[in-house]
């Protein structure tokens, strides 16, 4: 029982192409985020959601689209792939919208844009 | 601006203590994390500090001073598992978390 799924754990990829990935969490936690983490292992928050609502959004290209479908899901989906896409995406959840630094990862979407 | 400094990398002996130290400047604080995070691996939570002192929990243990926006994270009797990035990561006022870039822990037999 994985507690924070995401599907795909690999994609590779042509530039220009649009593709999505996908997570699940079922700690019935009320927020979710989207992290990339490139080759120098920094992770960078791109999206966090609180049901359903949008709550932060760092400067992330509008390529990015965040959609979550409820409060279980939140999906990643780029449009126009860039070689500077190539990186890891991890989602991740929490309990609280607030006072929320203990994260719950998945196991990480490696993309290469070639 | 908001920053977290912490070494690239350290090396250690299997069976010693490692102290992996991290400092931080954030606008506002509440509270500082550690996570592991094994080679292609999700990182996982390992600690979370917001008043100052040692926090101890098994032979992981965290510290943290907020006067000196420092805070470390001590190893004892290292196993070959330990080897992983530690990512000391502090919470700001808004209660946004600002990451360090990791501390790779190599350990040798």
């Amino acid at each position: 029982d994985t507690a924070v799924s995401q599907t795909p754990k690999y994609l590779v990829t042509q530039m220009g192409n649009d593709k999505s990935i996908k997570c699940e969490q079922n700690l019935g936690h009320d927020t979710m985020y989207w992290y990339k983490q490139d080759s120098k292992k920094f992770l960078k928050i791109m999206f966090s959601y609180n049901n359903k609502e949008l709550i932060i959004n760092e400067t992330v290209p509008n390529r990015f689209s965040p959609k979550s479908p409820d409060k279980a899901h939140l999906n990643l989906h780029i449009n126009s792939l860039e070689l500077g896409d190539s990186a890891v995406y991890f989602c991740a959840s929490s309990p609280l919208d607030r006072e929320a630094g203990e994260l719950f990862f998945g196991e990480g979407s490696r993309l290469t844009v070639l | 601006g908001q920053n977290i400094d912490q070494p690239t990398e350290m090396t250690a002996t299997e069976g010693a203590i490692v102290q992996i130290n991290c400092t931080y400047q954030t606008s506002g604080f509440n509270g500082l994390f550690w996570y592991q995070q094994h080679a292609g691996e999700a990182p996982t939570f390992l600690s979370y500090n917001v008043l100052d002192g040692l926090e101890e929990k098994g032979r992981f243990s965290s510290f943290l001073s907020r006067s000196k926006g420092y805070s470390y994270l001590l190893l004892k009797e290292l196993q070959m598992k330990d080897s992983a990035s530690y990512l000391c990561a502090a919470m700001d006022s808004n209660y946004q978390l600002i990451w360090g870039a990791g501390t790779k822990l190599i350990i040798k037999p």
